[in-house]
């Protein structure tokens, strides 16, 4: 089945360390995006990419770096330098980044991280 | 730039009655409206989305929405609930020629039994 995977599920980390969410889709979408998602707030775009080895800031990527070297795969690492980075963390990807064609985002199941 | 707005955090509602749940959108540009359905701790589900053409959109689950473009509205409608439709639900704009998706804060829905 085509779709979007993200690991892992729930994640912990140590305040000061660095951590990559792992993101990889089978759709062979161009665009990829990573948000983040907090109670009450909606989701707000990190960064998001619409070819292989680009990707562009979003409006929250301070404390946050990607990469895309391959079609398939958009990781995102937390930073230490992320002051509250306790949040639930969504990967998604769009056939196309432009509007006005099939701009349908699907969505991956999503990691909760939790610093401790 | 484009924002949303919905604007009703928690929706209570009893099983098999309708329910409607709000979203106003501003943008400079001609957009393109979509809502999705979240469950705890899960991905967004796209339920559906206005591109153009027909104003009243249906899309899974018994869903249906209509563009207003006067109003700048895009409200979603469901005649009658169902416990399985408890679950947060989000509006969201693309203006045309625009890159991302902007959300809502999102609209807890309750049915209750």
């Amino acid at each position: 089945d085509g779709g979007i995977t993200q690991s892992p599920k729930y994640l912990f980390r140590k305040e000061g360390q660095n951590v990559t969410l792992s993101c990889e889709q089978n759709l062979n979408h161009d665009a990829m995006y990573w948000y983040r998602q907090d109670p009450g707030q909606g989701l707000r775009l990190i960064y998001y990419s619409q070819i292989v080895n680009d990707f562009q800031k979003g409006d929250i990527a301070e404390g946050y770096s990607v990469s895309r070297e391959k079609k398939e795969s958009f990781p995102l690492t937390v930073t230490s330098a992320q002051k509250n980075p306790t949040a639930f963390y969504l990967c998604a990807s769009s056939l196309e980044i432009w509007a006005g064609r099939n701009t349908e985002a699907f969505f991956g199941q999503g990691t909760r991280l939790t610093v401790v | 730039a484009q924002s949303v707005t919905q604007l009703d955090s928690q929706v209570p509602v009893f099983e098999e009655a309708p329910v409607e749940l709000r979203c106003n959108y501003s943008s400079s540009v001609s957009v393109y409206l979509f809502w999705y359905v979240q469950y705890p701790n899960q991905g967004l589900q796209l339920l559906l989305k206005y591109l153009s053409g027909s104003t009243l959109v249906k899309g899974i689950n018994g869903f249906e929405a209509e563009f207003n473009k006067s109003q700048t509205s895009f409200h979603l409608r469901k005649p009658s609930v169902h416990i399985s439709d408890t679950a947060e639900y989000f509006c969201a704009v693309q203006g045309a020629g625009s890159y991302q998706l902007t959300f809502g804060k999102g609209t807890k829905l309750s049915v209750i039994p």
